[in-house]
């Protein structure tokens, strides 16, 4: 079975510097994605980036970016310039590579990120 | 327009009562789930339909009973609610026919207390 594990309960950055976020997953597949989500205050799931493991290139989005490491199944989540408003619940996810069909997403326990005025 | 949506948003009841959430996606995905958040914040697959057809159920209690009467609809029904069943349940879809259509997007969440 899948794991997939955060290492730090909580962090905190001050704002407008840079943060990194640790997620480390067990599998035995080499086909597979992975994603971060972040959960505000509003309790609202939404996604941050998402990486598929056939590609080598880390994903981007504008501030937002990660370290994908396949050999050592890590995963970690960068942000720039933080602002206040990335104040939340970051939490890492894998899913099995099949494409069609139910395929269920295995989180990890979450890291609790602050942003410091 | 709301892409996942749930009713209730906050469900307050007793022990022993019998409860509805219900969700609806209006992306035209043709795969639904049900997440539980518990009181750590670790969230958990409970149930997952794909067009109409149960594909996914975890180790979840047969008080859980979900329901997907069309592809853009998936209700969770709880009977003889118990104390540890308070969390936060959350409904997502994804499409899944083709890569790029892996993501999930998830719903607001119900929190659900049980006193």
């Amino acid at each position: 079975a899948q794991t997939v594990t955060q290492s730090q309960p909580e962090m905190s950055v001050q704002e407008a510097e840079t943060v990194t976020l640790s997620c480390t997953y067990d599998t035995s597949e080499s086909d597979y994605y992975l994603f971060w989500y972040k959960q505000p205050p509003s309790r609202q799931m939404i996604l941050v980036i998402r990486q598929e493991a056939y590609k080598q290139q880390n994903a981007t989005e504008n501030r937002f970016s990660v370290n994908f490491q396949k050999a050592a199944k890590s995963f970690s989540l960068k942000i720039s310039d933080s602002q206040l408003g990335d104040a939340a619940m970051y939490f890492c996810a894998y899913r099995r590579g099949i494409i069609q069909g139910a395929q269920k997403l295995v989180f990890g326990q979450g890291t609790r990120l602050t942003i410091n005025p | 327009d709301t892409a996942v949506s749930q009713t209730p948003k906050y469900l307050v009841t007793q022990m022993g009562n019998d409860k509805s959430i219900k969700c609806e996606q209006n992306l035209g995905h043709d795969t639904m789930y049900w997440y539980k958040q518990d009181s750590k914040k670790f969230l958990k697959i409970m149930f997952s339909y794909n067009n109409k057809e149960l594909i996914i159920n975890e180790t979840v209690p047969n008080r859980f009973s979900p329901k997907s009467p069309d592809k853009a609809h998936l209700n969770l029904h709880i009977n003889s609610l118990e104390l540890g069943d308070s969390a936060v349940y959350f409904c997502a879809s994804s499409q899944g026919r083709q890569r790029g259509e892996e993501t999930q997007y998830f719903g607001p969440g119900t929190r659900l207390l049980v006193l």
